[in-house]
């Protein structure tokens, strides 16, 4: 089946500070991968995403490479603001009929000044 | 502001209430989904609905009744929950069933007490 598993949280850095929160997929498919951020009290949003091999997805400063050799897709930020403390949430659909969106764990990062 | 609403926000219900949920999208999305999210698991899907039908059931228990009487609105009632149903619902919409994107709401916190 398909599953994404990315790192346990909770992280905490200092502001300013370069950023990479581990995602690693399996599927049975050629899936397209995600990004999803919760910020407090809100629901999940689309942050990025790459729907094919070697792709970047990038958004707000945040970047991920969808990387088929290590079935990756590491999200990073070279300098962390306050306002990124939030879940962030790793995905992944298979790229045909109607398959779902398959999530992670989320990981919870927190910014501190 | 993602253009999905949910109410109410929080809820404390004994296990013998039986009480509603509600979603509404103003995004005119023909697809919307109730998940679970529990702490440190991955979002559950339990319910898909496709220009009003009902596409998927992830074996969620009877005592979860979706309803979608129109594209606009989602429903999810409660009767005789448990306390391990405690959780936060959370609903989204998307264009349509294959769509890559998905918008979330910003979820309804359950206790069930």
């Amino acid at each position: 089946g398909n599953s994404v598993t990315q790192m346990e949280g909770p992280v905490t850095l200092s502001e300013e500070a370069f950023l990479t929160i581990n995602c690693t997929y399996t599927a049975t498919g050629y899936p397209s991968l995600f990004w999803y951020v919760q910020y407090p009290g809100e629901g999940l949003q689309l942050l990025l995403k790459a729907t094919k091999a070697d792709d970047k997805g990038s958004n707000k400063g945040f970047e991920a490479t969808y990387r088929k050799e290590t079935t990756s897709f590491h999200l990073e930020k070279g300098s962390v603001q306050v306002s990124d403390s939030a879940v962030y949430f790793c995905a992944l659909r298979l790229n045909f009929g109607n398959e779902k969106l398959t999530f992670g764990t989320g990981t919870r990062l927190t910014i501190i000044p | 502001e993602t253009g999905v609403t949910q109410t109410p926000r929080h809820l404390v219900m004994g296990m013998t209430n039986k009480k509603s949920l509600k979603c509404e999208q103003h995004l005119g999305h023909n697809a919307m989904y109730w998940y679970k999210q529990s702490a440190k698991k991955p979002l559950e899907l339990m319910f898909v609905y496709s220009l009003e039908e009902r596409v998927e059931n992830n074996s969620v228990p009877s005592r979860f009744s979706p309803e979608c009487p129109n594209s606009s609105h989602l429903f999810l009632h409660l009767h005789t929950l448990q306390p391990e149903d405690s959780a936060l619902y959370l609903c989204a919409s998307s264009l349509a069933e294959q769509s890559n994107e998905q918008f979330f709401g910003p979820g309804t916190r359950l206790t069930v007490l």
